[in-house]
């Protein structure tokens, strides 16, 4: 198993720009989510899926958009990219909610210029 | 202020030397704690889980405990490797699907 995979791993963007950053999971996990992690700070959650054609808003949800069309996919679209979007983003699953270990993918390192 | 406070914010030991990691949460009530190791350019990956009701847990040469009166997790690496040099953080898990991440302490192992 490939566990939690995202590309690319790093990418710098213009401001204003559009991009999309891809997590594919091979563990059937139901939940997925996107995470920000800015230096000094806990990690924070942008969007989270419990499943296929379902995704909610979690604590920093401004300028992103996410689906879920499928089990193993969840990308995160970044529209109009702003320098406060700068950051490492990590994607992870789990198997449930509920406090279950969550396997983190190896994150992208986006810069914002 | 953080729900999940950890310290200190940077270590730097010796190898084969021990040291302890701190977490202190606000958070309440939680699913369980978790510490996880992240290496530089990687992602989390756990080391340990406790229930709230829980107050050890080994895996390996990393021990954790937890005592719910006074709040307070910790993480005790014995007898550190070069490999052990990484981030530790504390997460508490909580609902369906909030975990809360605290911001980590940055250890260094010195040959």
């Amino acid at each position: 198993n490939a566990g939690v995979t995202q590309t690319p791993k790093f990418r710098i963007l213009k401001i204003g720009q559009s991009m999309t950053l891809q997590c594919t999971q091979d563990m059937n996990h139901n939940y997925m989510y996107w995470y920000r992690q800015d230096p000094g700070m806990g990690l924070k959650l942008i969007y989270y899926s419990v499943g296929a054609g379902i995704t909610d808003k979690g604590e920093v949800p401004n300028g992103y958009n996410v689906s879920r069309s499928t089990t193993e996919d969840f990308p995160l679209r970044l529209e109009l990219a702003a320098p406060s979007q700068t950051s490492v983003y990590f994607c992870a699953s789990s198997s449930r909610g509920q406090g279950d270990e969550q396997y983190f993918g190896p994150g992208t390192r986006l810069t914002v210029t | 202020k953080n729900q999940v406070e950890q310290s200190p914010q940077s270590l730097i030991i010796l190898e084969g030397k021990n040291c302890t990691l701190q977490c202190n949460y606000t958070v309440s009530p939680f699913s369980n704690l978790r510490w996880y190791k992240q290496d530089t350019g990687r992602g989390p990956v756990s080391l340990t889980i406790m229930t709230f009701s829980e107050n050890t847990k080994s895996n390996g040469r990393y021990t954790a405990t937890l005592d719910a009166d006074t709040k307070q997790s910790s993480l005790h690496i014995t007898a550190s490797q070069l490999s052990d040099s990484a981030s530790y953080i504390c997460v508490l898990g909580r609902g369906t699907y909030k975990y809360i991440f605290g911001t980590g302490t940055r250890l260094k192992v010195l040959a």
